[in-house]
């Protein structure tokens, strides 16, 4: 099946710092990647759509110019948590539609544990 | 507000015993449901969905049971076995699944005991 590879698996910062997380899908090219965010006990949340070559549409209550989102390529996204503080601390999940995919179309990545200290 | 809702943070089942997930939700404007699975370290991959135009919707030993109604879908897996061990996420959309911003209930782990 296809797969998206997420990285790193687990970062731990300093706070005031900025983190990068990848999302590439190695055997297709997605138009589509979204971005989830887990906190312990609580459903994924979807924070954004990463649209190729375009601006990425942010959900409602998430901070744009906190979680920069880049899209330059069919086979990656990039999330980057700029100035994290400790609150930012999570688990950020990616997922890519596969073309002409429904819901079930959609791969995800392994996952990122953010802790910020 | 928990538009899906997955009440059983846990369930414990014999192997071989039929394992029965269940979900709800509150929001009438879904029109499709998914089910994802996901083991530790790994990402939710997709098990099973369903349409509401549909009450059911079969694969293998995977069964997805939907009552509009009731708003409630349920997952059925039998005969469990314990490499079904994992954590199952209920999943719904307004768009008919394919503009993937799908709403996420906490999960259930199910765990299969030999």
């Amino acid at each position: 099946g296809a797969v998206v590879s997420q990285h790193p698996s687990r970062v731990i910062c300093k706070s005031g710092t900025s983190v990068k997380i990848e999302c590439r899908s190695l055997d297709f090219q997605a138009t589509t990647m979204f971005w989830y965010r887990q906190f312990p006990k609580k459903s994924l949340m979807l924070m954004a759509t990463s649209n190729e070559g375009s601006k990425a549409t942010y959900e409602q209550g998430v901070e744009k110019d906190k979680f920069l989102i880049n899209h330059a390529s069919l086979t990656l996204s990039t999330l980057t948590v700029t100035s994290a503080h400790p609150e930012d601390s999570s688990f950020y999940i990616c997922s890519a539609r596969h073309p002409g995919g429904a819901g079930e179309k959609l791969f995800f990545g392994s996952g990122t544990q953010l802790s910020v200290l | 507000d928990q538009q899906v809702k997955q009440n059983s943070p846990s369930l414990s089942v014999q192997e071989g015993r039929i394992s029965i997930l269940n979900c709800d939700y509150t929001n009438s404007m879904f029109d499709y449901f998914l089910w994802y699975k996901k083991y530790p370290a790994e990402g939710p991959t997709f098990l099973i969905s369903i349409s509401s135009i549909k009450d059911k919707n079969e694969d293998g030993r995977f069964t997805v049971f939907l009552n509009k109604s009731a708003k409630h879908l349920s997952l059925h897996i039998v005969p469990s076995q314990p490499g079904d061990s994992a954590v199952y996420f209920c999943a719904a959309s307004k768009y008919g699944g394919s503009q993937g911003n799908l709403i996420f209930g906490k999960g259930t782990k199910l765990s299969v005991k030999p």
